[in-house]
């Protein structure tokens, strides 16, 4: 069975300053890992995700994660945070039947 | 992009009657759709899978009888919730993948139930 663990449920940035947001991942399998980005009262937008290309992933809006095997991480980071990327965060697995397991999320804040 | 439509955005109802929610993929056929349940504050939690054509099926824990699912067509998946009740009030999103094996899912925009 596929988990995710998302460590820090809120994560407060300033504007301008490094985001960084944890997930832990758990998989028998090689797996698919999914970052989104969820507004308030909106579905989920895919930021990223990685499916046994390259470690080092880009997404959308200046975000990247890159998978880490040897720690089991799939970290979301972007170099620069605007007001903008205030929103809630999810990560999440790939299990059979193209089944999402989510984490509990991280709501990220951004401060002037 | 893929798009997936989901309607209404936000419905609210009587205890005891039933809401339909649709989603609809707009540009391409959904073999597979997923319907996710979300509390406040909290995760997207899987409730069931409907394939066209076949039965869903469902999650531990979830009623079959009161989340009906229908996939009756290649870009159309309706939930049903059946004598609503104020715990059921959530938020409701729909996902649905081109194709058998392909990764790639897109998200409807979900629905906000509340049940009075």
């Amino acid at each position: 069975a596929q988990s995710v663990t998302q460590l820090g449920s809120h994560v407060s940035v300033s504007e301008g300053a490094l985001v960084l947001l944890r997930c832990n991942y758990s998989s028998s399998v090689p797996p698919y890992l999914f970052w989104y980005v969820q507004y308030p009262n909106q579905g989920l937008q895919l930021l990223l995700k990685y499916t046994s290309a390259a470690t080092l992933v880009k997404g959308i809006n200046g975000f990247e994660a890159e998978f880490k095997k040897s720690e089991t991480s799939f970290h979301l980071t972007k170099p620069s945070a605007h007001m903008s990327d205030a929103a809630e965060y999810f990560c999440a697995v790939m299990g059979g039947g193209n089944k999402l397991t989510f984490g509990t999320g991280t709501q990220l804040k951004v401060e002037l | 992009g893929a798009v997936v439509s989901q309607h209404p955005s936000r419905v609210i109802c009587k205890s005891g009657t039933s809401v339909k929610i649709e989603c609809r993929s707009l540009d391409f056929q959904a073999t597979t759709m997923f319907w996710y349940r979300q509390f406040p504050k909290q995760s997207l939690m899987l409730m069931a899978t409907s394939n066209e054509g076949s039965k869903a099926t469902y999650e531990q824990g979830v009623e079959k009888d009161k989340f009906l699912i229908n996939h009756a067509s290649l870009t159309l998946s309706t939930l049903t919730v059946t004598s609503a009740h104020p715990e059921d009030s959530s938020f409701y999103i729909c996902s649905a993948s081109h194709r058998a094996g392909e990764e790639k899912l897109f998200f409807g925009s979900g629905t906000q139930l509340s049940v009075l």
